[in-house]
């Protein structure tokens, strides 16, 4: 089975909202997390990162922190703007490195 | 500092034919991956070199795909006959050892 785990999308939020997208993965011992992003038409970009337990990684106003006790790095930012529109990755790295499915982001003026 | 360079960016083929795709890395980058990504769906590895060893090709499909890294730089896959299904964006990446992967912008393929 799939490795990470994030929320279903299409998420449509209005500008200025909160921003959760929640993301679990599963792994032996202590994998490194992180976020990609996706605008439209273009490739995938790293977005932040964090590597061991308790780590937060923060980027463009978007913060994830690294929750070992609950395998999860969930995704927040306390205002997104409209180009925050794009699509939203999850990835774990434990030798390999595996991505979840993505949750697509739409801000609305 | 120059970033993954892959080719071509579309490729419209006939089920039954086959098809190379070629991917430079990031000078220095010990680490390169194959991914294959469906429209709406996330990136699914499909092998991961560490310089020209294979660390992970557990859900690459064997009887038609096949990949190989020349002298731990360049790499290629090859989808051998072609399926429907093949189609979609085939991705490779590059990273340092343990570190961040860079992606490359990608190989459109079209089966028909």
């Amino acid at each position: 089975g799939n490795s990470v785990t994030q929320m279903e999308g299409p998420v449509t939020l209005s500008e200025e909202a909160f921003l959760t997208i929640n993301c679990t993965y599963t792994a032996t011992g202590y994998p490194s997390l992180f976020w990609y992003v996706q605008y439209p038409g273009e490739g995938l970009q790293l977005l932040l990162k964090a590597t061991k337990a308790d780590d937060k990684g923060s980027n463009k106003g978007f913060e994830a922190t690294y929750r070992k006790e609950t395998t999860s790095f969930h995704l927040e930012k306390g205002s997104v703007q409209v180009s925050d529109s794009a699509v939203y990755f999850c990835a774990r790295r434990q030798g390999n490195l595996i991505f979840g499915k993505g949750t697509k982001l739409s801000v609305k003026p | 500092e120059a970033g993954v360079a892959q080719s071509p960016r579309y490729k419209i083929i006939e089920k039954r034919q086959s098809v190379a795709f070629w991917c430079n890395p990031i000078s220095g980058h010990a680490t390169l991956y194959w991914y294959q990504q469906i429209l709406g769906q996330g990136p699914k590895l499909l092998i991961q070199f560490q310089n020209n060893g294979v660390v992970d090709d557990s859900q690459l499909p064997k009887d038609r795909f096949s990949a190989e890294r020349l002298k731990g730089v360049d790499s290629t896959l090859k989808i051998q006959p072609a399926k429907l299904e093949d189609s979609a964006v085939y991705l490779c990446a590059s990273s340092l050892v343990a570190e961040e992967a860079f992606f490359g912008q990608g190989t459109r393929l079209t089966v028909v």
